[in-house]
């Protein structure tokens, strides 16, 4: 049984330019939530996405966009990328009625801003 | 401002020492999870506790729910060095869907 997984792994880039993270769920799991994690910080929840709609979102501006296909995987989407947007972007998977108690994190994609 | 402030920061201790992780907030939380991330990975979920006052064991590793909800610990006994990582706490508010984590606690046990 596959796990929640994320892709690429490992991302480099230019100040300005838009980029595009995938995640599939954990099997069986239908909603998806992004975290945004800084060098020494906890995981900061950016949006979840159920049923492909956008549930809930973080304190994260316009920029961060996201989208849920109809076989529950997930994209998240960064346009206009600052230095400070340089973090590991987590996937997290879930059950709708466990979203809050049983999360299964993929292994991140780490973006580096230049 | 963290929502979850964890104590301590960092934690270095021996093989076979005892260690506790403190996880407190002013907010009451309908359940609170603890996770272990090593470098260049994802958070692992060790456990959930839901009820105050619940006590949780997992092998070596002792959690517990404060009765008010609002905080919780984490206590290793002969502590080895396959437990170093980053140690988070992660609490849910009620009719919240999101995760509030803490910043961690960066745990090394030396041999």
């Amino acid at each position: 049984d596959a796990g929640v997984t994320q892709s690429p792994t490992h991302l480099i880039k230019t100040r300005g330019q838009q980029v595009t993270l995938r995640c599939s769920p954990k099997s069986g799991h239908d909603t998806v939530s992004w975290y945004q994690q800084a060098l020494g910080q906890g995981p900061q929840f950016i949006f979840q996405y159920y049923e492909e709609e956008e549930r809930q979102r973080g304190n994260f501006p316009d920029r961060f966009s996201g989208h849920q296909f109809p076989n529950y995987s997930s994209e998240l989407n960064v346009n206009a990328l600052l230095l400070g947007d340089s973090a590991l972007y987590l996937c997290a998977s879930s059950l709708v009625y466990r979203a809050n108690t049983e999360a299964f994190f993929g292994q991140g994609t780490r973006l580096t801003v230049v | 401002t963290q929502l979850l402030e964890q104590s301590p920061q960092f934690l270095s201790i021996q093989e076979g020492e005892n260690l506790t992780v403190y996880c407190n907030s002013s907010s009451v939380f309908s359940s609170l999870q603890w996770y272990r991330q090593e470098p260049g990975e994802g958070p692992v979920l060790l456990v959930t506790v839901v009820t105050g006052g619940e006590v949780k064991k997992l092998k070596r590793l002792t959690f517990q729910f404060g009765d008010a909800r609002k905080d919780s610990s984490l206590h290793i006994t002969a502590a080895q060095p396959g437990d170093t990582g980053l140690y988070l706490c992660a609490g849910a508010t009620p009719n919240d869907y999101k995760l509030s984590f803490g910043a961690g606690t960066t745990v090394t046990v030396r041999a």
